[in-house]
């Protein structure tokens, strides 16, 4: 079966500008998290959604945003685009989200550049 | 303390040698842990889950968990230049919500042919 699915892959923006990100799970699976992975920071956590809700949010400004739609795609917004915004997006999904047994299958990311 | 705590490398190993990737955790409620694999420039694969005290072998690799210790490792065996990459260990760790996957920050693994 088709595993996540993130677009765009690629994607240069310019300081000050607002990005959005989009990502399919896997069919079947309810829970998508967002990642941040920059070289010097490795895999930080934005947030996780399940059945359109925000279940968690880490540690990260009110820039970055997310949402998730009834059949469990999941967007990702980052507005006023800052130089250090730039970074690997990942995109994660899972069955259920909160089982000691669940699994996060990723997605092949986004890169997003802000000059 | 972090959560979840790997030596950043890089490991080093010869060809054909075992590479031994270590990962503690702080919660000891922690569930299940996770290795995944990552190529530079790619997304994070998935190589091994394990729940369970004890060892678990899949292939060249084997995982390894010591709930009491709080330690989780991975052995790859007959390392290969294709291994390269950096591996990173996934703790699922208890919260007020039900379970969440935190990562550790990856130890990057050189296999010289």
């Amino acid at each position: 079966k088709a595993g996540v699915t993130q677009t765009p892959r690629y994607l240069i923006k310019t300081r000050g500008q607002q990005v959005t990100l989009s990502c399919s799970p896997i069919s079947g699976h309810r829970s998508v998290s967002w990642y941040q992975q920059t070289p010097g920071q490795g895999l930080q956590f934005l947030f996780e959604y399940f059945s359109e809700t925000q279940r968690n949010k880490g540690n990260f400004p009110g820039r970055f945003s997310g949402r998730q739609f009834s059949n469990s795609r999941s967007e990702m917004n980052v507005s006023t685009l800052e130089l250090g915004d730039s970074a690997l997006y990942l995109c994660a999904s899972s069955l259920a989200g909160t089982g000691h047994g669940n699994t996060i299958y990723f997605g092949e990311g986004s890169w997003l550049t802000v000059v | 303390q972090k959560e979840v705590e790997q030596n950043s490398g890089p490991l080093s190993v010869p060809e054909g040698a075992i590479a031994s990737l270590n990962c503690t955790y702080s919660d000891r409620g922690s569930q299940s842990f996770f290795w995944y694999r990552q190529y530079s420039g790619k997304s994070p694969e998935l190589i091994m889950s394990i729940y369970s005290n004890g060892d678990k072998e899949d292939g060249r690799f084997t995982a390894q968990l010591n709930k009491a210790s709080q330690y989780v490792s991975l052995l790859i065996r007959d390392s290969q230049p294709s291994d390269s990459a950096t591996y990173l260990c996934a703790v699922n760790t208890p919260y007020t919500g039900g379970f969440k996957t935190i990562f550790g920050a990856g130890t990057r693994l050189f296999v010289k042919a």
